[in-house]
């Protein structure tokens, strides 16, 4: 297994440009999720999906679009990336509401600079 | 308003010197309280889920334990390789949404 991947590893974007972060997993976890990490700021809940179809906001979901058409994968696009915008960006996936089982386990992250 | 915080923020031990990392959370009915580890530039790592107080787990030096209020991952005998960030997250029944504290920086000095 490969477990959660991240693609690009790193990317400097110019204010106002478009992208995707992709994410995959192969456990064949119902929930995935992404979190931005700053300084200080601990993790925080960008968007979440709990199946293919179902997507909901976490605390910091503005600025960003998520889509789940699949099992395994969860891309978020920025749509007009901004300075604040500036982060690491990881993706996590989980069994869901199953007990015992809903540990998150986190892709190596995307490193964002917008300029 | 759910809420995870983790004291203290950075923590510097001797080689051997045990000490415990403290995770307070105010979460409506916990369903789970989760601590995981992270490296300098990788993605958090798990180490262990609590479900209810009183839990206990263990995992080579390190061992979590869980309150109706706090956590706390205990660390015995630290080795210069235990140094990292430890961070602490909460899920509360009828939500989906893992909440983070901002963690703890752990450096263990040989």
């Amino acid at each position: 297994n490969a477990g959660v991947t991240q693609t690009p590893k790193f990317q400097v974007l110019k204010t106002g440009q478009s992208m995707t972060l992709q994410c995959a997993q192969d456990m064949n976890h119902e929930y995935m999720s992404w979190y931005r990490q700053d300084p200080g700021m601990g993790l925080r809940l960008i968007h979440y999906s709990v199946g293919a179809g179902i997507t909901d906001q976490g605390e910091v979901p503005n600025g960003y679009n998520v889509s789940r058409s699949t099992t395994e994968d969860f891309p978020l696009r920025l749509l007009s990336a901004a300075p604040s915008q500036t982060s690491v960006y990881f993706c996590a996936s989980s069994f869901h509401r199953l007990a015992g089982e809903e540990t998150q386990y986190f892709g190596p992250g995307t490193r964002l600079l917008v300029l | 308003e759910d809420q995870v915080t983790q004291s203290p923020e950075a923590l510097r031990l001797q080689e051997g010197e045990s000490s415990s990392l403290n995770c307070s959370y105010t979460v409506s009915g916990l369903r789970g309280l989760f601590w995981y580890r992270q490296d300098p530039g990788k993605g958090p790592e798990f180490l262990f889920t609590l479900y209810s107080a009183g839990e206990e787990k263990e995992k080579e030096r390190l061992k979590a334990t869980l309150t109706k209020k706090e956590s706390f991952l205990h660390i015995t005998a630290p080795k210069p390789e235990d140094s990292a960030t430890y961070l602490c997250a909460a899920i509360s029944s009828g939500t989906y949404k893992y909440i983070f504290g901002t963690g703890t920086r752990l450096k263990v000095l040989a």
